[in-house]
């Protein structure tokens, strides 16, 4: 079980938008930035969103972050076939020893 | 920036394995490098860090004791390695340049990502 909490899959057509959810606690997503990362299919991880809604260089405007409290979103705005992927949260958690948490991930399919 | 990891290992349980992770293009001591697993078909797990600067190392509380993470500031690499290896250690392991922050939230920061090695364990 992953400490934040995404849904497993969404979808949408080309053109639509669709928003990913990650939940996470007071310990992690309520109070450290939130990070959020694309794994096209057989490829690495990429940064996609750093503190919470900050594009990363490169990443088209499409790609919005939001967080609010314990809970975070990804929107994608004119959905395109390229943007078919895993989606990841990402966050600090903060506890004795500290680490990095991820979401389980959200696999994208543009129908 | 680029960080290019060595190439897919094919392992017996019971043996030892060191993979690295060798970066480029910027001031390897500066920045925390961050080790990630991804089991077959699954999500992503943060291992643990090491600041090459001066080698401090910390782990998720998954992975402490079961892995070693280490740095060689001079080779500008990374590694990753096991004692002993286990089926269950089959995966491919990712490393990424994280944040020059000592502790805290933008140490959740992983960019860019190395290629991966895929590490496979069978008898």
């Amino acid at each position: 079980q992953s400490v934040l909490t995404q849904p497993p899959s969404a979808s949408g057509t080309p053109g639509q938008r669709v928003t990913i959810s990650c939940s996470g606690s007071s310990s992690n997503i309520g109070n450290n930035d939130v990070y959020w990362y694309q794994q096209l299919p057989g490829t690495a991880p990429k940064l996609l969103i750093y503190r919470n809604n900050q594009r990363s260089s490169g990443v088209p405007d499409r790609f919005s972050g939001s967080k609010s409290g314990t809970s975070a979103s990804l929107a994608i705005s004119g959905l395109r076939s390229e943007d078919e992927a895993d989606y990841f949260c990402a966050a600090w958690h903060d506890s004795l020893s500290g680490h990095v948490v991820f979401g389980g991930g959200t696999k994208l399919n543009v129908l | 920036v680029q960080l290019v990891q060595s190439g897919a290992e094919v392992k017996k349980p019971g043996e030892s394995l060191k993979i690295s992770c060798k970066a480029s293009g910027y001031s390897f001591t500066s920045y925390w490098i961050a080790w990630v697993r991804q089991m077959p078909g699954k999500g992503l797990e943060w291992m643990g860090i090491v600041y090459p600067g001066d080698s401090d190392t910390r782990y998720s509380p998954s992975f402490q004791g079961q892995v070693t993470i280490s740095a060689d500031r001079s080779g500008y690499t990374a590694y990753l390695q096991w004692s002993s290896l286990k089926a269950s250690d089959t995966a491919i392991y990712y490393c990424a340049r994280s944040s020059t922050a000592r502790y805290g939230s933008t140490l959740g920061r992983l960019d860019p990502w190395g290629q991966g090695t895929l590490v496979t364990v069978s008898s």
